[in-house]
């Protein structure tokens, strides 16, 4: 157990509609990041936030979105879904701004139909 | 951009033989971390590496960080079935940004 919560683990929805992919880092963790991987991919950063601010950015499209909560707690928001966004989506913790040892969740399984 | 090229992508090998994938880059990394990861988990982390040169053992799996701190290679002696999974490396990267390879799907068949 990495101590990194992430809910749900499996969602299914359609074309157009909105999610949140929630995140609990492990305790005390300041940094939060989310990863998207795709079928045989590796994992693509999306964004990095670090006690409550945003702090990088990777190829996160417009229609994702993300904060991070005052109890560190993190969602990523998915909108406009389309097909190609089917994918798992990861976060990761880290104890302090630098990405050096980070500690994974399970992941949420997004379905697009 | 600051990129992590894997390779080989894909190896399949025999119970007891040994291995080497390699993580490179043409860019400076101030740590590079090896993960390995199962089907439908989450990467775990392996072991980070952070100086140039550095040499770490974990078991049959040795990780070395190159002299320039641009690449990094993991061997694995008499390999097991065990170890099979995708295993990534990963290096923090400007802005505190961490990115991964493609990763490396090793298959070790009994």
């Amino acid at each position: 157990d990495s101590g990194v919560t992430q809910t749900p683990k499996h969602l299914i929805t359609a074309t157009g509609q909105r999610v949140t992919l929630r995140c609990s880092p492990r305790s005390g963790d300041l940094s939060v990041y989310w990863y998207q991987q795709s079928l045989d991919q590796g994992l693509q950063f999306l964004i990095q936030y670090y006690n409550g601010e945003e702090r990088a950015k990777g190829n996160i499209l417009e229609r994702f979105s993300a904060q991070q909560f005052p109890d560190l707690h993190s969602e990523l928001n998915l909108s406009s879904l389309e097909l190609g966004d089917s994918a798992l989506y990861f976060c990761a913790s880290t104890r302090g701004i630098h990405g050096t040892e980070a500690f994974f969740g399970q992941g949420t399984r997004l379905t697009v139909v | 951009t600051q990129l992590l090229e894997q390779s080989p992508q894909f190896l399949s090998i025999q119970e007891g033989e040994n291995l080497t994938v390699y993580c490179n880059s043409s860019s400076v990394f101030s740590s590079l971390q090896w993960y390995r990861q199962e089907p439908g988990e989450g990467p775990v982390l392996l072991v980070t590496v952070v100086t140039g040169g550095e040499v770490k053992k974990l078991k049959r799996l040795t990780f070395q960080f190159g002299d320039a701190r641009k690449d990094s290679s993991l061997h694995i002696t008499a390999a097991q079935p065990g170890d099979t999974g995708l295993y990534l490396c990963a290096g923090e990267a400007r802005a505190q940004k961490l990115v991964f390879g493609q990763g490396t799907r090793l298959t070790i068949n009994p």
